[in-house]
C-alpha cells in the first residue's frame, strides 16, 4: 500500500517563527489533507489540498503531485500552533471516499 | 452548531468487556469513519460506512463491529476479541460527492485494565 512519510517528527520553535514541514508519498494520489490535531486530540481540517498552493491566513500548503511530496507552512507561530500536524492521502479509482492514509505526524512546540 | 459527538470520552473497562462508543453527526453527512489512534502514531481506519445498512472493514477490523441503522449515527463496539483495545478513538465524516474533506469528533478514549 502507499506509504506516508513525515518530517521532521518533532519541532520546537519560538514564537513568532516560521516553519515548513514536509510529508512524502510513495505513490500518485488523488485526495491529500492536512490535520492540526490539539492537545486535547481534536483532529482539525486545514487543507485539501491533491495538487497547487492554498492559503489560509498564517498557513500555507503546496502539493508537488509530479514529485510526491506535499509541504505546510506556518509563518509567525503562535503557541496556539503547537500541537500535532499529519497529512493523509488516499488512491482510489473511484474518487475521493475519505479512506486516508495518515502519516506519522510532526509535533510541534511553539515556546512563548 | 453542526457537528460530529462522541460519547463517551473517556472508559475504562476490564478485560473480556465488549465496550460501544457512540458517534452522532447532525451534517447530514453520507458517509462516516472510525479511526484508532495509538500513543505517538497516525490513524488507523477501522471500519467506513458510505449509505445507511452498508459498511466496509477498514485495515484493522478484527475484533471490532460496527451498524448503519440511521444515516446519523454510526456507533463502533470493541469486542473482547481485540486484542489490544487501549487507544484514542476517532469519528469522522464527510458528505458523499465533496472533495472527501474529513470531519472528525472530538474523540473517545478507551482503557482497558
Amino acid at each position: 500500500g502507499i506509504q506516508v512519510e513525515q518530517s521532521p517528527p518533532d519541532l520546537i520553535l519560538q514564537e513568532g517563527a516560521n516553519s515548513t514541514l514536509r510529508c512524502n508519498f510513495s505513490d500518485s494520489v488523488n485526495n491529500l489533507q492536512w490535520f492540526h490535531q490539539n492537545p486535547w486530540g481534536q483532529l482539525i481540517n486545514l487543507f485539501y489540498i491533491p495538487s497547487g498552493t492554498k492559503q489560509n491566513g498564517r498557513l500555507s500548503a503546496t502539493t508537488v503531485a509530479t514529485e510526491r511530496y506535499s509541504l505546510l507552512y506556518i509563518s509567525s507561530s503562535q503557541t496556539t500552533d503547537s500541537g500535532v500536524y499529519f497529512c493523509a492521502v488516499e488512491r482510489s479509482r473511484s474518487g475521493n471516499t475519505g479512506k486516508l492514509i495518515f502519516g506519522q505526524g510532526t509535533t510541534l512546540q511553539v515556546k512563548p | 452548531d453542526g457537528g460530529i459527538t462522541q460519547s463517551p470520552k473517556y472508559l475504562f473497562r476490564k478485560e473480556g468487556q465488549n465496550v460501544t462508543l457512540s458517534c452522532e453527526q447532525n451534517l447530514n453527512h453520507d458517509a462516516m469513519y472510525w479511526y484508532r489512534q495509538d500513543p505517538g502514531q497516525g490513524l488507523r481506519l477501522i471500519y467506513y460506512s458510505q449509505i445507511v445498512n452498508d459498511f466496509q472493514k477498514g485495515d484493522i477490523a478484527e475484533g471490532y463491529s460496527v451498524s448503519r441503522e440511521k444515516k446519523e449515527s454510526f456507533p463502533l463496539t470493541v469486542t473482547s476479541a481485540q486484542k489490544n483495545p487501549t487507544a484514542f478513538y476517532l469519528c469522522a465524516s464527510v458528505r458523499t460527492g465533496n472533495t472527501g474533506e474529513l470531519f472528525f469528533g472530538e474523540g473517545s478514549r478507551l482503557t482497558v485494565l
